[in-house]
């Protein structure tokens, strides 16, 4: 079972700053596989990134994805007010399709 | 418009039973593979199953394995989760998700996400 672990649990940061958020896995996950979610409160889920880089449809372009083997990164390049919620990364490879415990992203 | 809407939540007793339903609208459901996920108050997302596009490939969480059964009617648009032997521990929104196709042992990103519905186990 691969066991996701998001760093930091927590991120206070300003509107305008970049933004860089951390997913390692248990073990060597491939990159076709690995995708991030935003979630705001009250609201479902939404998909940003597919395989490990790809930006899911209709997902602006400072929200960018990289990252291989056991360690991801999601990078928010200049924060807008709306970028602030829970952010979740998943593995898809191999059953359970496991997430990660999120990082909450915080206005500071 | 590619909608999913959960229903069938509710409140019961440990040990009971529920039948989780998600309707699909504005896609080819029986062209994709469904998933649920759940999420218990203030916490973070748990897989619990997916289903391919034919019902053949089916997968479970361990934590729900023998307990929750995974289903669809690809003629009614529709995806189920009977959740049977209910504990505290399964109190959660429960969330339908689309992904495109499972390919074992790996399946596809989850696109498309119903708005959820709640069970609370409480005796």
């Amino acid at each position: 079972e691969v066991v996701l672990t998001q760093s930091p649990g927590t991120l206070s940061l300003s509107p305008g700053e970049r933004a860089a958020l951390s997913c390692r896995a248990s073990e060597g996950v491939s990159s076709v596989y690995l995708a991030w979610y935003q979630q705001k409160p009250g609201q479902a889920p939404r998909l940003l990134i597919h395989g490990a880089s790809i930006r899911a449809t209709g997902i602006p372009d400072r929200f960018s994805g990289s990252g291989s083997g056991t360690d991801f990164i999601l990078t928010i390049s200049r924060l807008e007010p709306e970028d602030f919620a829970v952010y979740y990364c998943q593995q898809y490879g191999s059953s359970p399709f496991s997430f990660g415990q999120g990082t909450k992203l915080e206005i500071k | 418009e590619v909608q999913l809407v959960e229903s069938g939540g509710g409140l019961v007793k440990p040990g009971e039973s529920l039948r989780l339903s998600c309707a699909a609208s504005g896609f080819t459901f029986s062209s994709y593979s469904m998933n649920w996920v759940r999420q218990a108050p203030g916490k973070g997302l748990e897989w619990v199953s997916s289903i391919s596009s034919t019902s053949y490939y089916i997968y479970y969480a361990d934590s729900v394995k023998g307990r929750f059964t995974i289903s669809r009617d690809n003629a009614k648009n529709s995806l189920f989760l009977q959740v049977s032997s209910l504990r505290a521990e399964d109190t959660a929104v429960y969330y339908c998700a689309r992904a495109e196709k499972i390919v074992p042992p790996a399946t596809d990103a989850f696109d498309i996400w119903g708005q959820g519905t709640m069970v609370t186990v409480s005796s």
